[in-house]
């Protein structure tokens, strides 16, 4: 298994709405990623987990609550977003943590999330 | 700064025809440079990874090049295809905690 999955491709929610996206890999891998893109934009990164640990935040609004149950699996749990927060999320993974190598660097296909 | 550039921004050729996208970087350090290809609302795929010692590397009908000492990249894509309409991503990693920097892509649009 070489693939990182996404689940939902597609999700609607409400400003007042919680949801979660989630991601999920079986390569191994020990560093996992979040990064949002906006259309016509390079992905930006969000959150780094290296070793099931947070590792990088980059500042993202407390909104976005990441979470990695275990090795092979990452969550990003929303809360009373802003439609400004509609935008592709990508999921990544590597073979290591943050410092070591980053070869096998492998996307998600996306959620590609509404807020109305 | 860490930076990523590339060139065109945009480009349109006709089905058949072979094109090269350019990428310049500033990253220090260095630790490898990768291409991607991204389909509107899709996640980037993985087109080639070249470390500081390989200087092209092909996957199919695209090929990479790099220069570490000018610090520019090419992609080369031979006899496009209308699947080849995407945008085209170069990113760097290195820097102070191996991040990936990416640039800001060529969308690049095949004809019939």
């Amino acid at each position: 298994d070489t693939e990182v999955t996404q689940t939902p491709k597609h999700l609607v929610m409400g400003m007042t709405n919680k949801k979660s996206l989630k991601c999920e890999q079986h390569m191994g891998h020990r560093a996992m990623y979040w990064y949002k893109q906006k259309a016509k934009k390079p992905p930006e990164l969000m959150f780094v987990y290296s070793y099931e640990k947070l590792s990088i935040n980059e500042s993202v609004p407390s909104r976005f609550s990441p979470e990695c149950p275990n090795s092979s699996l990452l969550n990003l749990h929303l809360h009373a977003l802003q439609p400004e927060d509609s935008a592709l999320y990508l999921c990544a993974s590597s073979q290591e943590g943050v410092g070591g190598s980053n070869y096998g660097y492998t996307f998600g296909s996306g959620t590609r999330l509404t807020v109305v | 700064k860490n930076q990523v550039e590339q060139s065109p921004q945009s480009l349109i050729i006709l089905e058949g025809k072979n094109c090269t996208l350019q990428c310049n970087y500033t990253v220090s350090p260095f630790s490898n440079l990768r291409w991607y290809k991204q389909d509107t609302g899709r996640g980037p795929v993985s087109l080639t990874i070249m470390t500081f010692s390989e200087n092209t590397k092909s996957n199919g009908r695209y090929t990479a090049t790099l220069d570490a000492d000018t610090k520019q990249s090419s992609l080369h894509i031979t006899a496009s295809q209308l699947s080849d309409s995407a945008s085209y991503i170069c990113v760097v990693a290195g820097g102070s905690q191996g991040n990936l920097i990416f640039g800001k892509g060529t969308k690049l649009s095949v004809k019939p």
